[in-house]
C-alpha cells in the first residue's frame, strides 16, 4: 500500500525559506520509472506542479519558479524534500506530494498525500 | 513548457445529465493526457490516463477521448458524488503540467 505524507511549517514569514518533507511508504524511489512530485494549490485556485524528482535523480522544475526551488531525495529514509526560497504571501497554498509512475508508457500521479496548508504572513 | 487550457471553467448540471469537459494543449501531446477529480478539501484522484484508459476502480460512466491537442472528458450520467473539480494534465514532457480546472456544480 502506497502512502505519502507532507510535513513542514504551517506558517512562514515573507522572505523566509520553506522546507517541506514528503515521507512515503510502499515504494522505493530507487525503482526504475518511479518519481515523486510536489504540487501546490492556492485557496480556490488550480493545481500547479512545482517540481519532480525521478528514480535516477533527474529533476524537473516549474520554469516560472525554477530559481527558487530545490528538490532532493533521501532513498534510505524514503523522503523527498522541497525547498522554496524567498517566500511571499502569494505562495500561500496547500502543498501536496504525489507518487508518479508509468502505466504502460504513460506517466501520471496515482497516489497523493493529504496536503499541508502553508500560510505566508508576517 | 506545454500549456493546458480547459473549458468551460465551470458548469452547472443536474443528476443524470451528460457532461463534457474539454482540454486543449499548446502543442501536440499525442495521447499523453490524464484526468483528475478533486473534491473540496481533498487531494486529487486519478480518473483517466493515456487520454482514454480508466484507472482501476473508476466507474465506467467516466470516459476520455482525444489525441494531439484536443481532448474531452465525458460523464455519461452525472451522479451526486461527481460534483467536483476536474483537471487535465499532460505527461508528454518530463514535467507534468495541469489545466486550470473545471468545476462541476449542481443545477
Amino acid at each position: 500500500q502506497i502512502t505519502l505524507k507532507e510535513s513542514g511549517p504551517t506558517l512562514v514569514k515573507p522572505t523566509q525559506t520553506l522546507t517541506l518533507t514528503c515521507t512515503f511508504s510502499g515504494f522505493s524511489l530507487s525503482t526504475s520509472g518511479v518519481g515523486v512530485g510536489w504540487i501546490r494549490q492556492p485557496p480556490g485556485k488550480a493545481l500547479e506542479c512545482l517540481a519532480l524528482i525521478y528514480w535516477d535523480d533527474d529533476k524537473r522544475y516549474s520554469p516560472s519558479l525554477k530559481s527558487r526551488l530545490t528538490i532532493t531525495k533521501d532513498t534510505s529514509k524514503n523522503q523527498v524534500v522541497l525547498t522554496m526560497t524567498n517566500m511571499d504571501p502569494v505562495d500561500t497554498a496547500t502543498y501536496y506530494c504525489a507518487h508518479s509512475s508509468y502505466s504502460g508508457s504513460f506517466r501520471n500521479f496515482d497516489y497523493w498525500g493529504q496536503g499541508t496548508l502553508v500560510t505566508v504572513s508576517s | 513548457d506545454i500549456q493546458m487550457t480547459q473549458s468551460p471553467s465551470s458548469l452547472s448540471a443536474s443528476v443524470g445529465d451528460r457532461v463534457t469537459i474539454t482540454c486543449r494543449a499548446s502543442q501536440s501531446i499525442s495521447g499523453y493526457l490524464n484526468w483528475y477529480q478533486q473534491k473540496a478539501g481533498k487531494a486529487p484522484k486519478l480518473l483517466i490516463y493515456a487520454a482514454s484508459r480508466l484507472q482501476s476502480g473508476v466507474p465506467s460512466r467516466f470516459s476520455g477521448s482525444g489525441s494531439g491537442t484536443d481532448f474531452t472528458l465525458t460523464i455519461s450520467s452525472l451522479q451526486p458524488e461527481d460534483f467536483a473539480t476536474y483537471y487535465c494534465q499532460q505527461s508528454y514532457s518530463a514535467f507534468l503540467t495541469f489545466g486550470g480546472g473545471t468545476k462541476v456544480e449542481i443545477k
